[in-house]
């Protein structure tokens, strides 16, 4: 089973272009989440979604945008890259509640 | 104030005994908590989850929630160098709904053979 997969899982990023990370599931889970994590920092909450048209501003939202279309996919954008964004981002879902997260198996993204 | 706190570590454990891992949290209303394992460069995996006050025990785990103290503990029995990772806590505070689910940095743990 596929469960929860991000795209890509690396990738270096020149400051001030856009990207869009790439998260989707198959487990039909209504919340999605982006984090962030830096050493010493731990899974920083960016912004989530509880349900399919709804979304949600975490702990730090700002330099980052998400939309959920339908319930499968959450893409992250970052719509002009600065270096303070380079940390490994994990994507994750859950049932209603929440319950039990699932991660996928992280982006490393590299602002130079 | 973070709104998880937790020992960044690390703490080290040798082969066989028990490891305490402490978490305090400041949402008085939270709901649900977790604990995550995190090995170096994988992504976080779920080991225990707990909603109600008092012990919870699964396996060599044993999560013990207390809300009054806004506390919840993670007790690893017997522990194993493969238990060597990062473990992490989760809480889902009041938000207007419990939407969020928010982490604290982590302990990393080494057990010592």
């Amino acid at each position: 089973t596929a469960g929860i997969t991000q795209a890509p899982t690396s990738q270096i990023l020149a400051a001030g272009r856009s990207m869009t990370l790439r998260c989707t599931q198959d487990m039909r889970h209504n919340a999605m989440y982006w984090y962030r994590q830096d050493l010493g920092l731990g899974l920083r909450l960016i912004h989530y979604s509880n349900t399919a048209g709804t979304t949600g501003k975490g702990e730090v939202p700002d330099g980052y945008s998400v939309s959920r279309a339908n319930t499968d996919d959450f893409p992250l954008t970052l719509a002009s890259a600065v270096p303070s964004q380079t940390s490994v981002y994990f994507c994750a879902s859950s049932d209603s509640g929440p319950q039990e997260a699932f991660f996928g198996q992280g982006t490393r993204l590299t602002v130079v | 104030q973070k709104e998880v706190e937790q020992n960044s570590g690390p703490l080290s454990v040798p082969e066989g005994a028990i490891a305490s891992l402490n978490c305090t949290y400041s949402d008085r209303v939270s709901q649900s908590f977790f604990w995550y394992r995190q090995y170096s460069g994988k992504s976080p995996e779920l080991i225990m989850s707990i909603y109600s006050n008092g012990d919870k025990e699964d396996g060599r785990f044993t999560a013990q929630l207390n809300k009054a103290s806004q506390y919840v503990s993670l007790l690893i029995r017997d522990s194993q160098p493969s238990d060597s990772a990062t473990y992490l806590c989760a809480v889902t505070p009041w938000d207007g709904g419990y939407n969020k689910l928010i982490f604290g940095a982590g302990t990393r743990l080494a057990v010592h053979p």
